[in-house]
């Protein structure tokens, strides 16, 4: 699976945009980015997945560009609840493999009152 | 969660004893995913099934064992070989093995003392 980078850590106001950003600069042609989320004590959550067209659902929305190179998930009215470690994984869904997630880092966002 | 239940959400055992730990989905998910998270970490892959009477070691079997008899369970056995079982157990599923986004468990956090 291709290597991601996302910063450590972000802060965002109650009731604004959070934008969370992603590098996947060695993106292969047949990998998807998928966004994970783990709230403190839980287990992980799946967001939202695309290949190149930006996708929306009742969650977020995945900006990827056109080179395929980065992405940035957008939480457009976080709430306090949306608190949590955000995880950006790119991988291919390919049959024939366990295909086992593998969280990186990710970013600990944390949304102000 | 919503669909996958894992109880008990916190386990103590004494040291020597086996435990088994319950993964139940109502989702009709073909494949069913442990992992094991310990503090800080991401996640590593204990076992996984893509069907019915059938499943795979994943990164660190050793000391666990595994069932799959019904397409909706999946439980995971600690055994007293295992040298560190004391971790936040993690039970996932997804339609199919080939990729597919996976929904996790609220999870099981296992003390052995």
């Amino acid at each position: 699976d291709a290597k991601t980078t996302q910063p450590p850590s972000m802060d965002c106001a109650e009731g604004r945009a959070a934008n969370l950003p992603c590098n996947h600069s060695t993106i292969s042609g047949n990998e998807y980015v998928y966004w994970y989320r783990q709230i403190h004590s839980q287990g992980p959550q799946y967001i939202i997945h695309g290949l190149k067209n930006n996708e929306t659902n009742e969650m977020a929305s995945l900006i990827i560009t056109e080179d395929r190179k980065s992405s940035t998930l957008i939480l457009p009215h976080a709430t306090l609840r949306d608190t949590a470690v955000y995880y950006c994984i790119v991988r291919p869904r390919v049959s024939g493999s366990a295909r086992q997630l593998t969280f990186g880092s990710g970013t600990q966002l944390t949304v102000l009152p | 969660d919503g669909g996958i239940t894992q109880s008990p959400k916190y386990l103590f055992r004494k040291e020597g004893q086996n435990v088994t730990l319950s993964c139940e989905q109502n989702l009709n998910h073909d494949a069913m995913y442990w992992y094991r998270q310990d503090p800080g970490q991401g996640l590593r892959l204990i076992y996984y099934s893509q069907i019915v009477n059938d499943f795979q070691k994943g990164d660190i079997a050793e000391g666990y064992s595994v069932s799959r008899e019904k397409k909706e369970s999946f439980p995971l056995t600690v055994t007293s070989a295992q040298k560190n079982p004391t971790a936040f157990y993690l039970c996932a599923t997804a339609r199919q093995i080939l990729g597919d986004e996976q929904y996790f468990g609220p999870g099981t956090r296992l003390t052995v003392t």
